[in-house]
């Protein structure tokens, strides 16, 4: 069975620090990892994927199959990423997503 | 583009109660998923739906929660009867046919006391 794991509840940095938020995977199958973020009082949203290898917001992630993980990283963090993002696994060919417990990502003034 | 629009935002119901959510996907967008998030988690897939076809209910607690999307468009969750540990947030998600993740609306946030 499919897994993903974010060990860190919250995660607490200063403006301008880097920032990493990790993310393990567990899955048999060739995966298609996502990073979703949902700011205060609005929906959960896409961040980024990884087949599109791109960077939103200053964010990357790369998929690290040899390792399981798909960390997500910001080299300066902004007071406005401050967030719950999640961590999710694409499985079974249909689309169905299996979600991390969430990282809360606090960045201090 | 319109996002996915869920409704009631919020109930407060009694244990053994029975509580339905509505759903109105992305126009255009043929698969469908309810989630249930209960608080301090992630979202676990309830269901998925394909146009208005079933593609996957394993995790669905069937002996009280019920979902149908008639027409394909639409769709409402049922819960009969609510327990205490059905608390937890709702969320509708779409998703167009051949594009892997998901649009979420806002949820239902639902506690049941």
């Amino acid at each position: 069975a499919q897994r993903v794991t974010q060990p860190e509840k919250l995660l607490s940095v200063f403006k301008g620090a880097p920032v990493e938020l990790k993310c393990n995977y567990s899955y048999s199958g060739s995966p298609e990892l996502f990073w979703y973020v949902q700011y205060s009082r609005q929906r959960l949203q896409l961040l980024l994927r990884h087949i599109s290898r791109e960077s939103i917001k200053g964010f990357t992630a790369d998929l690290n199959k040899g390792e399981t993980s798909f960390h997500l990283k910001k080299p300066f963090a902004q007071e406005e990423d401050s967030a719950m993002y999640y961590c999710a696994l694409s499985y079974n060919a249909g689309n169905m997503l299996t979600f991390g417990g969430g990282t809360r990502l606090m960045v201090k003034p | 583009e319109a996002g996915v629009a869920q409704s009631p935002r919020y109930k407060i119901i009694e244990k053994r109660q029975s509580v339905a959510f509505w759903c109105n996907p992305i126009s255009g967008h043929a698969t469908l998923y309810w989630y249930q998030q209960i608080l301090g988690q992630g979202p676990k897939l309830l269901i998925q739906f394909q146009n208005n076809g079933v593609v996957d209910d394993s995790q669905l607690p069937k002996d009280r929660f019920s979902a149908e999307r008639l027409k394909g468009v639409d769709s409402t969750l049922k819960i009969q009867p609510a327990k205490l540990e059905d608390s937890a947030v709702y969320l509708c998600a779409s998703s167009p046919s051949g594009y892997t993740g998901a649009f979420f609306g806002q949820g239902t946030r639902l506690t049941v006391v």
